[in-house]
């Protein structure tokens, strides 16, 4: 079955700090991968996605992910983290062809500190 | 840029009763795709509509059901609601031409069942 799992249940970072969260995958073939950002109340916001060619891909708000197909992972990276990063961040994958329902990660709750 | 708009944004019904979520998905874009997430939880794949015809299905009770109309916009019927119903559900949609796997989100429907 296909699956993503995203270990980290809860970061905690200090402003200006860098970032990584972890994201894993398991699919019979490489799925298409996403990265969604939601605030507390709010919609699913798309930071980026990978679906082949360069991985390392870049995204919104200063965010980039590497897809290493030989560890399965996906992981989303930031140089630098804002007050304004703190939210739920979930990874998400897909099958090719379109028209596919994405499986979510469980999500990692990202807090930022002074 | 034009947003996945959903409506209601809030709803509270008593259990048993009936409620309508509405998804109108962004121009252009003939699948529509709706999920359910539970407090704390992922993003649960409930149904999906490529063309208004229903393209997959995933963990949605028989008292769901949801359609697709002509102008693309979707409908999610709930009936017979229970507490366990209470989630926000998210009604995503994505392109006809180019990027067929990108699902951008709604603001989602936050239902609460007393």
């Amino acid at each position: 079955a296909q699956s993503v799992t995203q270990p980290d249940i809860h970061i905690t970072v200090s402003e200006g700090a860098s970032l990584e969260l972890r994201c894993n995958y398991s699919y019979g073939a490489t799925p298409y991968l996403f990265w969604y950002v939601q605030s507390p109340g709010q919609g699913l916001q798309l930071l980026l996605k990978y679906f082949s060619g360069d991985t390392l891909v870049q995204g919104i708000k200063g965010f980039e992910a590497e897809f290493k197909r030989s560890q399965s992972s996906f992981n989303l990276r930031k140089p630098s983290v804002h007050w304004s990063d703190a939210a739920e961040y979930f990874c998400a994958g897909g099958l090719s062809g379109g028209n596919e329902k994405l499986t979510f990660g469980t999500g990692t709750r990202l807090t930022i500190i002074p | 840029a034009a947003g996945v708009i959903q409506s209601p944004r809030h709803l509270i019904k008593e259990k048993r009763e009936t409620a309508t979520l509405k998804c109108y998905p962004i121009p252009r874009h003939d699948t529509v795709y709706w999920y359910q997430q539970g407090p704390g939880q992922d993003p649960q794949f409930l149904i999906s509509f490529y063309e208004k015809m229903q393209s997959d299905k995933g963990s949605i009770p028989d008292r769901f059901s949801a359609q697709q109309f002509s102008d693309y916009h979707s409908e999610l019927n709930m009936s017979s609601l229970e507490l366990g119903d209470s989630a926000l559900y998210f009604c995503a949609s994505s392109p006809t031409f180019g990027n067929q796997e990108t699902q951008y989100f709604g603001p989602g429907t936050r239902l609460l069942v007393l």
